[in-house]
């Protein structure tokens, strides 16, 4: 069955430091993928998407992220982590499921920054 | 232009009472997708309309949940009778044509609070 598995629930990262974001699928052609980010209080904000082409996108707010497909991975990441990016991170896959065309979404992983 | 507006930002009521939570999707965009975020059960879709027609509404809870999109800039959710268990907080969302291949724009969320 499709599905997103982001294994980290809580991260915390110094402020200054890099950051890096685990999201793994399993969907059975090739995958759309997206990061959303979600600020407390707030919607899914769109951080950046990957349909095709270069395995390495760039997002908003200087994020970034790899396909993997042999890892079937599609990891976030930033190389310096800035206090107001502090926020629930989700990874998602969209396209066919069953007919049906929608996102499928990760269980979130919640960044901390500390000083 | 106009984001994604949902309405009421937050409700509280008792057991029992009709709740109905509205949403305008971003003008031209044929999908609209319903979810329910909970800590427990982190971001489910309940239902999504493409051009106004309900297409997959397999994440409805039960019969006490319905949805309607009368055109393309106005949808409803409503539960009647509401119960405590419903207390989430409600996002709404569109997108362009092919749903699950396209970014989902969200709204900034209902959050209902059943007593």
């Amino acid at each position: 069955a499709q599905s997103v598995t982001q294994p980290d629930i809580h991260i915390t990262v110094s402020e200054g430091a890099s950051l890096e974001l685990r999201c793994n699928y399993s969907y059975g052609a090739t995958p759309y993928l997206f990061w959303y980010v979600q600020s407390p209080g707030q919607g899914l904000q769109l951080l950046l998407k990957y349909f095709s082409g270069d395995t390495l996108v760039q997002g908003i707010k200087g994020f970034e992220a790899e396909f993997k497909r042999s890892q079937s991975s599609f990891n976030l990441r930033k190389p310096s982590v800035h206090w107001s990016d502090a926020a629930e991170y989700f990874c998602a896959v969209g396209g066919d499921f069953s007919g049906f065309q929608k996102l499928v979404f990760g269980t979130g992983t919640r960044l901390l920054v500390s000083p | 232009d106009a984001g994604v507006i949902q309405s009421p930002r937050h409700e509280v009521t008792e057991m029992g009472q009709e709740v109905t939570l509205r949403c305008k999707p971003i003008s031209g965009h044929d999908y609209l997708f319903w979810y329910r975020q909970t800590m427990m059960r982190g971001l489910e879709l309940l239902i999504y309309f493409n051009n106004n027609v309900p297409i997959d509404d397999s994440g409805m809870p039960e019969d006490r949940f319905s949805a309607k999109m009368p055109n393309a800039s106005f949808s409803t959710l409503k539960i009647q009778p509401s119960e405590p268990r419903d207390s989430a907080v409600y996002f709404c969302a569109s997108s362009r044509e092919r749903g699950g291949y396209q970014p989902q724009h969200f709204g900034d969320g209902t959050r209902l609070s059943i007593l």
